[in-house]
């Protein structure tokens, strides 16, 4: 198993652009999740999915999009970059509703947005 | 106040040495509460779970008070490779959506 992948692994940006990270995970995890990591704060839930078809606000959801078409795919899409985007943005996955079970965490994508 | 608090350290220690690392939080209907490690630009991944009984794996310990709503972690005999920053994560009641700390940084040295 490849478990939790993401692409790409660095972005740079210009205000405005728009782009789309990628996430992919093989588990079978019906539980998917966009976090981002700045200095000095702990990692910041985006947007969360609890299988295909459904998704979910999080704590900063202001400039995403998600989607969750198949169960394997999380992609997250920001519409108009902004230097405040500017981070490093992990996805993870995990099984529903089991609330010790681990959050598999893919390797993160740092953007940088000029 | 934040959610979930953490002393951002760095704690620097010699290797051999026990390190203990406490972690608050203000939700008390939070139900799971783990501990991560994040390597320097890495994910953070699962250290361990952490039970209302207490848990122990290896040299590490963590324990949980509900009352006070505070989360330890205890390293013994520390060794270079724990050097990392380590994260207290709680989870709420309903699913999955984790809340975690800014991390505390430990750096072990010969």
């Amino acid at each position: 198993n490849a478990g939790v992948t993401q692409t790409p692994k660095f972005q740079v940006l210009k205000t405005g652009q728009s782009m789309t990270l990628q996430c992919a995970q093989d588990m079978n995890h019906e539980y998917m999740s966009w976090y981002r990591q700045d200095p000095g704060m702990g990692l910041r839930l985006i947007h969360y999915s609890v299988g295909a078809g459904i998704t979910d606000q999080g704590e900063v959801p202001n400039g995403y999009n998600v989607s969750r078409s198949t169960t394997e795919d999380f992609p997250l899409r920001l519409l108009s970059a902004a230097p405040s985007q500017t981070s490093v943005y992990f996805c993870a996955s995990s099984y529903w509703g089991q609330e010790q079970e681990t959050q598999y965490f893919g390797p993160g994508t740092r953007l940088l947005v000029l | 106040r934040k959610e979930v608090e953490q002393d951002p350290g760095p704690f620097n220690v010699p290797e051999g040495a026990t390190v203990a690392f406490n972690c608050t939080y203000s939700n008390s209907a939070s139900q799971s509460f783990f501990w991560y490690r994040q390597d320097c630009r890495k994910e953070p991944k699962l250290l361990m779970s952490v039970y209302s009984s207490g848990n122990e794996d290896g040299r590490f310990t963590a324990q949980l008070n509900r009352a006070s709503q505070y989360i330890s972690l205890l390293i013994r005999d520390s060794k270079l490779s724990d050097s990392a920053t380590y994260l207290c994560v709680v989870g709420g009641g309903g699913g999955n959506k984790l809340t975690f700390g800014t991390g505390t940084q430990l750096k072990v040295e010969l």
